[in-house]
């Protein structure tokens, strides 16, 4: 039964290039979540997707930032024209439904690095 | 708001117990445990919801006081391999339930 998975587990973009950074959720898990990660800091919340809609973008930065959940295939993260400032490493999670306990599983992680 | 967690980091010899604390300044309906080993995904360790029980299995457990907006994570007996850097993550109370904020965290190394 695999877990969460990402890809790609290492990016290096130079400044001013897209970065895409893809989430398959757990199987019979319909509800995906992005969280990035600061060197020493927690995760911090960016958006919430269900299959073809964002329910809460509320995390996530106004400009450059984009996320999808198409009803087939994985969920992307999109960053447009990349700055140095968006090194983080970016987690993926998902949960079977969003209920009482919505518990959430998370992936390796993608370690984008901006030169 | 981030809740804080204390202490910011504990070192332990293995069979050692630690408490780590996770205290929040809004009502909380939930905190969820992480672990995460370092490059690694934090794993799921429990979530405690508002009125329900303490959790536990073997020698992790946590509580959750919903008067004073505070969570305890117990590790008893600690092992090797309980080594890593855990985290609360909360979810208040009246908002939206899926919507996790989560603590620095606290890095545990458990030495032989």
């Amino acid at each position: 039964n695999a877990g969460v998975m990402q890809n790609p587990r290492h990016l290096v973009r130079r400044r001013g290039q897209e970065a895409r950074l893809r989430c398959s959720p757990m199987k019979g898990h319909s509800h995906v979540y992005w969280y990035r990660q600061l060197p020493e800091e927690g995760l911090k919340f960016m958006v919430y997707l269900q299959k073809e809609n964002i329910i809460d973008e509320s995390g996530m930065p106004k400009e450059r930032f984009s996320a999808e959940f198409p009803k087939e295939g994985p969920s992307i993260l999109r960053i447009q024209q990349v700055v140095r400032g968006d090194s983080a490493a970016y987690f993926c999670a998902s949960s079977p439904l969003v209920g009482v306990s919505n518990e959430q599983f998370f992936g390796p992680g993608t370690r984008l690095t901006v030169l | 708001q981030q809740p804080v967690q204390s202490p910011q980091a504990v070192i332990l010899r293995e069979g050692e117990d630690a408490v780590i604390n996770c205290s929040s300044s809004k009502a909380l309906y939930s905190v969820h445990w992480y672990r995460q080993k370092h490059g690694e995904a934090p794993v799921f360790l429990m979530i405690l919801l508002k009125g329900g029980e303490q959790k536990g299995h073997e020698k992790i457990s946590a509580s959750f006081n919903e008067k004073k907006q505070q969570s305890s994570l117990y590790l008893t007996a600690s092992q090797l391999s309980y080594s890593g850097t855990y985290f609360c993550g909360t979810a208040a109370s009246g908002g939206s339930n899926y919507k996790l904020t989560f603590g620095k965290g606290t890095l545990l190394t458990v030495n032989p």
